[in-house]
């Protein structure tokens, strides 16, 4: 079946250092991919998508490209703040542009934790 | 603008009682719905889902319960809540097709006394 896979964290990083949080996954056809934000209380706010091979989907700083040869989604932000600590999840809708009801599928997250 | 009520934020209720969770969608038609558990730690665990008014999917045998009576409103519910329901819960919503994500809502901070 469909799956995601995150890097293990928590990830720990002083500020204006780069990130990248990998993301692979696993999926037939063609499916469409997106990071999730959470911070502390609060809901999963979508950071970015991509919904084909080699797009590149970019919000505040961050980006991923989607990667069908390496099937990987992999989060980058070149110097990050100490506002970008929260949980980070990678996620994939398998069956993108077809009859699908749209249900996505998870990693576990990814805890960045950013010092000043 | 499309926006996703979820209420209340916070609860605490004694082991046994019942539970009733809401969320509400305003600004589109006919949406997906979804109810998301974030236990200890920080994996979500798909609970629900909807496609349709009175049509609930379940994804894993819970002592849970949801209900969708009008198009936009999806409801979580229990009749006797176990220490083990204790959570975050989200609610979420989808275009019924194509290649786009899901909008949360804020979540319920439940625990089970």
């Amino acid at each position: 079946g469909d799956s995601v896979t995150q890097m293990e964290g928590p990830v720990t990083l002083s500020e204006e250092a780069f990130l990248t949080i990998n993301c692979t996954y696993t999926a037939t056809g063609y499916p469409s991919l997106f990071w999730y934000v959470q911070y502390p209380g609060e809901g999963l706010q979508l950071l970015l998508k991509a919904t084909k091979a080699d797009d590149k989907g970019s919000n505040k700083g961050f980006e991923a490209t989607y990667r069908k040869e390496t099937t990987s989604f992999h989060l980058e932000k070149g110097s990050v703040q100490v506002s970008d600590s929260a949980v980070y999840f990678c996620a994939l809708n398998p069956n993108a542009g077809g009859t699908s009801y749209g249900k996505l599928t998870f990693g576990q997250g990814t805890i960045l934790t950013v010092h000043p | 603008s499309q926006t996703i009520h979820q209420w209340p934020a916070t609860l605490v209720q004694p082991v046994g009682s019942p539970l009733s969770l809401e969320c509400t969608v305003e600004g589109t038609s006919n949406p997906n719905l979804y109810w998301y558990r974030q236990a200890a730690g920080r994996g979500l665990q798909l609970l629900f889902y909807s496609v349709g008014i009175g049509q609930i999917s379940s994804e894993v045998p819970q002592n849970l319960s949801a209900s969708r009576p009008q198009d936009r409103q999806f409801i979580l519910s229990s009749k006797k809540l176990l220490l083990s329901d204790s959570g975050f819960y989200l609610c979420a919503w989808s275009v019924q097709l194509g290649s786009y994500g899901y909008t949360f809502g804020s979540g319920t901070r439940l625990t089970v006394v």
